[in-house]
């Protein structure tokens, strides 16, 4: 099956600091979204991006779909941002969405 | 805007019954999903659910599990003779179409004691 990486792992930032999150995946995809899984469980709906950038608010994302890496960008980190952030993407031909392991942002005050 | 909601958040249930675990998907949405994410780990998918029908499944979504679509809104997942490692924050999730954004209700947080 598709291979989703993410880097990071865990990653601490200073608040008020920016930072980038990479998501690679293995084979050509048609849906790819991030999402943020808060302290309670709840997973967060960030960005739906297949393909290009988009931007809300301190949070931007761009996917590269021909070079198959997707990157999440925070900028002026608040300690509302810690959680874990996930990638996850659908391949062509199916509807399954297969998740990266996470990353596990803590940002300190 | 409109939500997945799931029911009950928490269940709390003994080993070796069977247990429920309800969505309301998005009203004018035709695809559900069903994911689990046990304590720690990634988020995996179970099953998919389209036109009264699993339009795919996972190899975790043995006899053990069946969904349902009693009526026109809900979506149930049915764990029969439940185990430990079923333990778990089980999220259902919704889309209108099949390449485009899932939806996902808030989980039921499931612990098998």
């Amino acid at each position: 099956g598709i291979q989703v990486e993410q880097s990071p792992p865990d990653l601490i930032l200073q608040e008020g600091a920016n930072s980038t999150l990479r998501c690679n995946f293995s084979d050509s995809v048609n849906n790819l979204q991030w999402f943020h899984q808060n302290p309670w469980g709840q997973l967060i709906n960030l960005f739906y991006i297949p393909s290009g950038t988009k931007q809300n608010g301190r949070l931007s994302a761009t996917t590269v779909a021909t070079e198959r890496y997707s990157l999440l960008y925070i900028s002026s980190s608040q300690t509302t941002d810690s959680g874990v952030y996930f990638c996850a993407v659908v391949l062509y031909g199916n509807n399954r969405l297969a998740f990266g392991k996470g990353n596990q942002v803590v940002v300190i005050p | 805007e409109p939500e997945v909601t799931q029911t009950p958040s928490h269940q709390v249930t003994q080993m070796g019954q069977e247990v429920i675990l309800r969505c309301v998907p998005i009203s004018n949405h035709l695809y559900f999903y069903w994911y689990r994410q046990i304590l720690g780990q990634k988020v995996e998918f179970l099953v998919s659910f389209y036109n009264n029908e699993i339009s795919e499944k996972s190899e975790i979504f043995d006899d053990q599990f069946s969904v349902e679509r009693p009526d026109g809104s809900n979506f149930t997942l049915k764990i029969r003779s439940t185990k430990l490692e079923d333990s778990a924050m089980y999220f259902c999730a919704s889309t209108v179409q099949g390449n485009q954004p899932q939806h996902f209700g808030d989980g039921t947080r499931l612990s098998i004691l």
